[in-house]
C-alpha cells in the first residue's frame, strides 16, 4: 500500500530565511509524487509534480523538489521563504495524476 | 472562467439527516473526485469517477453516495450511517486521470450537530 509521511506538523521559518519540508514516501513502484499547498479555508494547489526524468523539479513561486530514491523522499525547498508563503503542504504519492495519497500536512508559520 | 465549484462554502445539519453536496466543473474534464479533511489528518479520498454513469469507492467510502449522471456534476451525499460527518469537503477534477493533475474546488464545510 502507498503510503506518505511528513514528519513535521508545524515548522516556523523567519521571512527571508530558506525552507526544506520533509516528505518520505512508501511505494511499491516508481511513484508519482507532488506538492501541493492550501490556503486557510480554500482547495489545494499544485505546486510541483515528478514522475521521471531530473529528480531536481521546479514548480510555481520559486519552489523546487528533489527526488532521492534511496531515501524514499521529495522534500520541497525554497531558498528564500516570504510572508505570502504561509499556508499547510501537502505532500502526495500516487501510480499516476488520481487516486493520490495525502500525507497529514505540514503547516508552514512565517515570522517577521 | 473555467474552474470547480462547491456550494455552499459552509453546511449545518442536525444529526440523522441525510445531506449532499454540490460539485460543478465547466473545465470538460472527465474524472472528478471527492476528498474529505480532517484537522491533522490530511486527506482521504471518498469516491472517485472518470467517466459519466460510472464511479469507484475510495479508502472511506462507508456512509457517502455519490452519482455521476452528468460530466459537469459530481454531487456527494452524507447520509445518516457516516459516524462523523463534520469535516471538511474538497471537490476536485482531472482532464484525464491517467495524465492529468487534480485540480482542486474551494470546498464545503460541513457541520452536524
Amino acid at each position: 500500500a502507498q503510503s506518505v509521511t511528513q514528519p513535521d506538523i508545524h515548522i516556523t521559518v523567519s521571512e527571508g530565511a530558506s525552507l526544506e519540508l520533509r516528505c518520505n514516501y512508501s511505494y511499491g513502484a516508481t511513484p508519482y509524487l507532488f506538492w501541493y499547498v492550501q490556503s486557510p479555508g480554500q482547495g489545494l494547489q499544485l505546486l510541483l509534480k515528478y514522475f521521471s526524468g531530473d529528480t531536481l523539479v521546479q514548480g510555481i513561486k520559486g519552489f523546487e523538489a528533489e527526488f532521492k530514491r534511496s531515501q524514499s523522499s521529495f522534500n520541497l525547498r525554497k531558498p528564500s521563504v516570504h510572508w505570502s508563503d504561509a499556508a499547510e503542504y501537502f505532500c502526495a504519492v500516487g501510480p499516476g495524476y488520481s487516486t493520490l495519497t495525502f500525507g497529514k500536512g505540514t503547516m508552514l508559520l512565517v515570522s517577521p | 472562467d473555467g474552474g470547480i465549484t462547491q456550494s455552499p462554502k459552509y453546511l449545518f445539519r442536525k444529526e440523522g439527516q441525510n445531506v449532499t453536496l454540490s460539485c460543478e466543473q465547466n473545465l470538460n474534464h472527465d474524472a472528478m473526485y471527492w476528498y474529505r479533511q480532517d484537522p491533522g489528518q490530511g486527506l482521504r479520498l471518498i469516491y472517485y469517477s472518470q467517466i459519466v454513469n460510472d464511479f469507484q469507492k475510495g479508502d472511506i467510502a462507508e456512509g457517502y453516495s455519490v452519482s455521476r449522471e452528468k460530466k459537469e456534476s459530481f454531487p456527494l451525499t452524507v447520509t445518516s450511517a457516516q459516524k462523523n460527518p463534520t469535516a471538511f469537503y474538497l471537490c476536485a477534477s482531472a482532464f484525464d486521470p491517467r495524465n492529468s493533475p487534480l485540480h482542486f474546488g474551494n470546498g464545503t464545510r460541513l457541520t452536524v450537530t
